[in-house]
């Protein structure tokens, strides 16, 4: 069983689409979170929501929206795609707001041509 | 702004051999230290560290922080090839947010 799974594991588009990543988590944790990891391997952080709710907003531009139907789902769409939102997506989720030991998803690779 | 620093960026060693690696911060309001094994995917935990001076083990790995001069290392004994990945800090930050701030780890590659 997959802790925590997202969807698409790639996802190849062209500039100016809008696409969707899904992340579902059968933890039973209460938090869960969006990274981006660029091309130099560099992890920072987001989105996370925590019970549905938006606790962490890290200067992402609007085009990202993050959707949170319920607790076990973090959404991730993304609008009028660039060049730069190339990267990995990682999802990841924990218990309390607690970063201890928070579980990440394989990764989406998006690539915007 | 809260800032973590790994070091060295890469490093290459022999299979049998010992390695350090660094992880500096500055953050405001710490709450934890945390290390990563990333290979091809996802990150995977290693050691949560939350006080200083005691040293976490699992197996050839081992890790301590110092909370005074703001830094942890990992260390990895008698390296194999399959040691080889990312090695990732992260530093959690206070808030209530569950927030990490990472640093840009260090690739680790072990020649057989």
């Amino acid at each position: 069983d997959t802790a925590v799974s997202q969807t698409p594991k790639y996802l190849v588009t062209q500039m100016g689409n809008d696409k969707s990543i899904k992340c579902e988590q059968n933890l039973g944790h209460d938090t869960m979170y969006w990274y981006k990891q660029d091309s130099k391997k560099f992890l920072k952080i987001m989105f996370s929501y925590n019970n549905k709710e938006l606790i962490i907003n890290e200067t992402v531009p609007n085009r990202f929206s993050p959707k949170s139907p319920d607790k076990a789902h973090l959404n991730l769409h993304i609008n009028s795609l660039e060049l730069g939102d190339s990267a990995v997506y990682f999802c990841a989720s924990s218990q309390n707001r607690d970063p201890t030991e928070a579980f990440f998803g394989q990764g989406t690779r998006l690539t915007v041509v | 702004e809260d800032k973590v620093v790994q070091s060295p960026l890469s490093l290459v060693v022999h299979e049998g051999d010992t390695v350090t690696l660094n992880c500096s911060y500055e953050v405001t309001n710490f709450r934890s230290l945390l290390w990563y094994k990333q290979e091809k995917k996802a990150p995977t935990f290693l050691f949560m560290l939350t006080s200083s001076g005691i040293e976490k083990k699992s197996g050839r790995l081992s890790s301590i922080l110092d909370k005074k001069e703001l830094f942890s290392i990992l260390n990895i004994t008698a390296t194999q090839t399959g040691d080889s990945a990312v090695y990732l800090c992260a530093v959690g930050v206070g808030g209530n947010t569950g927030k990490l701030i990472f640093g840009q780890g260090t690739t680790l590659q072990v020649k057989p």
